[in-house]
């Protein structure tokens, strides 16, 4: 069984649009990530999950919007979808300051 | 989290050792040193982490110099499946009041086997 699933693992979509990627882990952590990979390859925290509480949130657009429905999920909502957000974004799972666990990644692209 | 400095690339040929050297000069006493590799078109994994001593998994191993400034990732026999990008990340030990934050990827070591 895959650890960290994320879905759709490509999206592409118009500019303007609503899109949600979904994320689930099965190795009971308590704490979730999501991360952005540019075109460059940097790739950066966005948000972070300890038992339905956001802990940080960078400097990220409030277009952006983690939701947890439970300890094993965590989606990631964007709206007004804009250009500069396509990236490769990936989503991470560990028991608090433990080894992190990633996800295959969603290929977004906003035309 | 303390920054640290890899070289941009790195080239090995097949199932010789390489060494990746990591500095983190400003690294202070409750950092643990983490690599994580990413390949090609996949999520980033987790490699190795220590603190003070040297530490050895399946994957590789990791030598801490004795002043914690410097560090080196091991490839024992490398294979063209080792072909990634190697980043060495510093995290606050949560022992000592750390937050479930994220991790801070540099640019990495974009490491390249040779057949």
């Amino acid at each position: 069984d895959t650890a960290v699933s994320q879905t759709p693992k490509y999206l592409v979509t118009q500019m303007g649009n609503d899109k949600s990627i979904k994320c689930e882990q099965n190795l009971g952590h308590d704490t979730m990530y999501w991360y952005k990979q540019d075109s460059k390859k940097f790739l950066k925290i966005m948000f972070s999950y300890n038992n339905k509480e956001l802990i940080i949130n960078e400097t990220v657009p409030n277009r952006f919007s983690p939701k947890s429905p439970d300890k094993a999920h965590l989606n990631l909502h964007i709206n007004s979808l804009e250009l500069g957000d396509s990236a490769v974004y990936f989503c991470a799972s560990s028991s608090a300051q433990e080894t992190q666990y990633f996800g295959p990644g969603t290929r977004l692209l906003v035309l | 989290d303390a920054k640290t400095t890899q070289p941009n690339s790195m080239e090995s040929n097949e199932e010789e050792p390489v060494h990746l050297p990591c500095n983190h000069s400003t690294i202070s006493g409750t950092d643990y040193i983490h690599w994580y590799r990413q390949l090609p078109s996949q999520g980033p994994e987790y490699v190795i982490h220590g603190l003070t001593s040297n530490v050895n998994n399946r994957m590789a191993s990791l030598a801490i110099a004795e002043d914690r400034k410097s560090s080196t990732l091991i490839l024992h026999r490398a294979t063209l499946r080792d072909a990634a990008v190697y980043y060495c990340i510093l995290r606050v030990n949560m022992y000592s009041g750390g937050g479930a934050d994220g991790l801070t990827f540099g640019k990495g070591t974009h490491l390249i086997i040779q057949p």
